[in-house]
């Protein structure tokens, strides 16, 4: 079964550091998004992606994110200039189309410290 | 506009109960609601979704109910069991032609053997 797969599982930074997060969505969806859950709280929109632009994105998703598409498989989600609050669990979806179910990766626990 | 308000915070029952998780919204323009199960360390894994044109959906032993002029939704687990102990998430989708998630909070449902 086709799924989306997150790298690394887990990353440990310095505060200040630029981090990289990096998925492969399903291979046949065009739409891609970042979500983020802080650690026992709910799971938070991040920002979407479609045709190589970004198609909407939350108040959390300030100037020290930025997503990229580098080429046909890779969906990466940076953070410039991290902080002891975005440590969190980060997942990437994808889905086929604006109407049809996203699917999650495992996510990648993000710890600034 | 744009909370989706999930209730019990946790849930305990025991083998072979019912289990019931509850959700409302309060913004009429969400016309896609999905449930997603997420075991701890993990992303989150579509269960069963609806659409604002069915009052009851089924999927084996779980059901979603929606009551669409109450704008409340929600989950029925039926026979549950100690594998379904997890974190539930209802969620919304498609108001203002979005397709971000809205999720809701989250039930840690611990089933007793």
């Amino acid at each position: 079964e086709p799924e989306v797969t997150q790298t690394p599982s887990h990353q440990v930074t310095q505060m200040g550091q630029e981090v990289i997060l990096r998925c492969v969505p399903i291979s046949n969806h065009l739409y891609f998004y970042w979500y983020r859950q802080i650690l026992g709280q709910k799971v938070e929109f991040l920002v979407s992606f479609y045709n190589n632009e970004i198609s909407e994105k939350s108040e959390i998703f300030d100037d020290q994110f930025s997503v990229e598409r580098p080429d046909g498989s890779n969906f990466t989600l940076k953070i410039r200039s991290t902080k002891l609050e975005d440590s969190a669990m980060y997942f990437c979806a994808s889905s086929e189309s604006r109407i049809t179910e996203a699917f999650f990766g495992q996510g990648t626990r993000l710890t600034v410290v | 506009q744009q909370q989706v308000k999930q209730s019990p915070q946790s849930l305990i029952v025991q083998k072979g109960g019912i289990s019931i998780i509850n959700c409302a919204y309060e913004n009429t323009a969400f016309d896609y609601f999905p449930w997603y199960q997420q075991f701890p360390g993990k992303g989150p894994a579509l269960l069963i979704a609806i659409r604002p044109d069915v009052s009851e959906k089924k999927e084996g032993r779980f059901t979603i109910s929606f009551n669409k002029s109450a704008k409340q939704f929600s989950l029925h687990i039926m026979d549950s069991q100690p594998g379904d102990s997890a974190t539930y998430f209802c969620a919304a989708s498609g108001a203002s032609g979005t397709y971000k998630y809205i999720f809701g909070t989250g039930t840690r449902l611990k089933v007793l053997a």
